[in-house]
């Protein structure tokens, strides 16, 4: 049974416009939240994070919302680079591991 | 600093035969984490160490699967017999835990690509 849910395989997004990336969570213990992204052949590399204790952080482009009432976290791109187009995953922490999300492939489109 | 790194970065095997993968993590980093990626499971973590002790390996698939770190600076992953479903790419990943009121996630190794065939 996954605790980190991400329903959409996949997104295309226009660039300049904003990407909006989804993820759900079942585990009410974790205490932090991540974005890592994915380009082929590479390892993945942490982009944001956000403690249970807050709701919102911000990175340059990048920031991620935190809904612990619901569950859910999304991660907001604006705007979209086409360097941006890679494989996202959202994970949580659960004390010393972190488990990951299965992913959502974005696809900026120039 | 050169990173996590990972060796083989391919391999290719035949059923049956055994695979080791390597893993040197970042010097200083207390934590090791062995994960593999699959289209259908995603990224799932398979076991890591803290201070070179195994402390979950509660997501190792099967007992053909065994993970060693025989000190702070080296870690493999051992499977043996392989098959055919174990084809996938295998990440590792260590971090340094400083303080539990910030962090800052992994740095992962490249990947090692296995296909048994």
């Amino acid at each position: 049974d996954q605790q980190v849910k991400q329903n959409s395989p996949s997104l295309s997004v226009q660039e300049g416009r904003i990407s909006i990336l989804n993820c759900d969570y079942t585990n009410s213990m974790f205490d932090y939240f991540l974005w890592y992204k994915k380009y082929p052949a590479e390892g993945p590399t942490f982009l944001i994070s956000i403690s249970s204790i807050k709701d919102k952080n911000e990175d340059g482009r990048f920031t991620v919302f935190l809904n612990k009432s619901a569950k859910h976290l999304s991660l907001h791109i604006v705007p979209s680079q086409p360097g941006d187009s890679a494989v996202y995953f959202c994970a949580a922490r659960d004390y010393d591991k972190v488990i990951f999300g299965p992913g959502t492939s974005l696809s900026v489109i120039p | 600093d050169a990173g996590v790194i990972q060796s083989p970065r391919h391999e290719v095997t035949e059923m049956g035969q055994e695979v080791t993968l390597r893993c040197k993590p970042i010097s200083g980093h207390d934590y090791l984490f062995w994960y593999r990626q699959t289209m259908m499971r995603g990224l799932e973590l398979l076991i890591y160490f803290n201070n070179n002790v195994p402390i979950d390996d509660s997501g190792m698939p099967e007992d053909r699967f065994s993970a060693k770190m025989p000190n702070a600076s080296f870690s493999t992953l051992k499977i043996q017999p392989s098959e055919p479903r174990d084809s996938a790419v295998y990440f590792c990943a260590s971090t340094r835990l400083d303080s539990r009121s910030s962090f800052y996630g992994y740095t992962f190794g490249s990947g090692t690509r296995l296909t048994v065939v």
